[in-house]
């Protein structure tokens, strides 16, 4: 069965320090990973997908497929990262499942 | 806007009662999904459609719940009987095809209380 863990509902860290955000999977194939967010008043959009190994807003995510993790990363957090982060999957049919979510908040 | 757009955006409803929701994905895009997601969870997959077709139901979903997407374009979900247990914000998003690595566009959900 598709699971997607992530530990920490709450996550708190200076502006200027790094953030990780943990996010550990099982699926019996090959998934897609991604992070979605979801800023205050807003509505959940994609943040980055494995696929493009893209860097979006200084966010990196690395997909370690021995451990079964996709954990998002920032070297130097902003105010303006305060949301809350969902990892996500999907399967070769494209259909995702989430996590629980991160809340995250930088504190000035 | 021409993102994806759900209506009603808030309803209260009296346990027992019958809600319908509507969802108008991005114009071109072929695939349509139903999530819930209740406080402290993250969206939970309900059902989706490949343009008119509905490919696939969660087990979770129960018979009380039903999808249609008859024209390929808008979709309603039907909740019959509502329970207090179905309070949770129902979202719909939608993507422009079933390519892997496909990304999600999602709407501001509607909040159902089931009083």
């Amino acid at each position: 069965a598709q699971r997607v863990t992530q530990p920490e509902k709450l996550l708190s860290v200076f502006k200027g320090a790094p953030v990780e955000l943990k996010c550990n999977y099982s699926y019996s194939g090959s998934p897609e990973l991604f992070w979605y967010v979801q800023y205050s008043r807003q509505r959940l959009q994609l943040l980055l997908r494995h696929i493009s190994r893209e860097s979006i807003k200084g966010f990196t995510a690395d997909l370690n497929k021995g451990e079964t993790s996709f954990h998002l990363k920032k070297p130097f957090a902003q105010e303006e990262d305060s949301a809350m982060y969902y990892c996500a999957i999907s399967n070769t049919g494209n259909q995702f499942y989430f996590g629980t979510g991160t809340s995250l908040t930088v504190i000035p | 806007d021409t993102g994806v757009s759900q209506d009603p955006r808030h309803k209260i409803t009296k346990r027992g009662q019958n809600v319908t929701f509507r969802c108008d994905p991005i114009s071109e895009h072929n695939r349509l999904y139903w999530y819930r997601q209740t406080l402290g969870q993250g969206p939970e997959f309900l059902t989706y459609f490949q343009n008119e077709a509905q490919l696939e139901k969660s087990r979770l979903l129960s018979d009380r719940f039903s999808a249609e997407r008859p024209k390929g374009s808008f979709s309603t979900l039907e909740i019959q009987r509502t329970e207090q247990g179905d309070s949770a914000m129902y979202l719909c998003a939608s993507s422009l095809n079933a390519a892997v690595g496909e990304k999600l566009f999602f709407g501001s959900g509607t909040q159902l209380s089931v009083l």
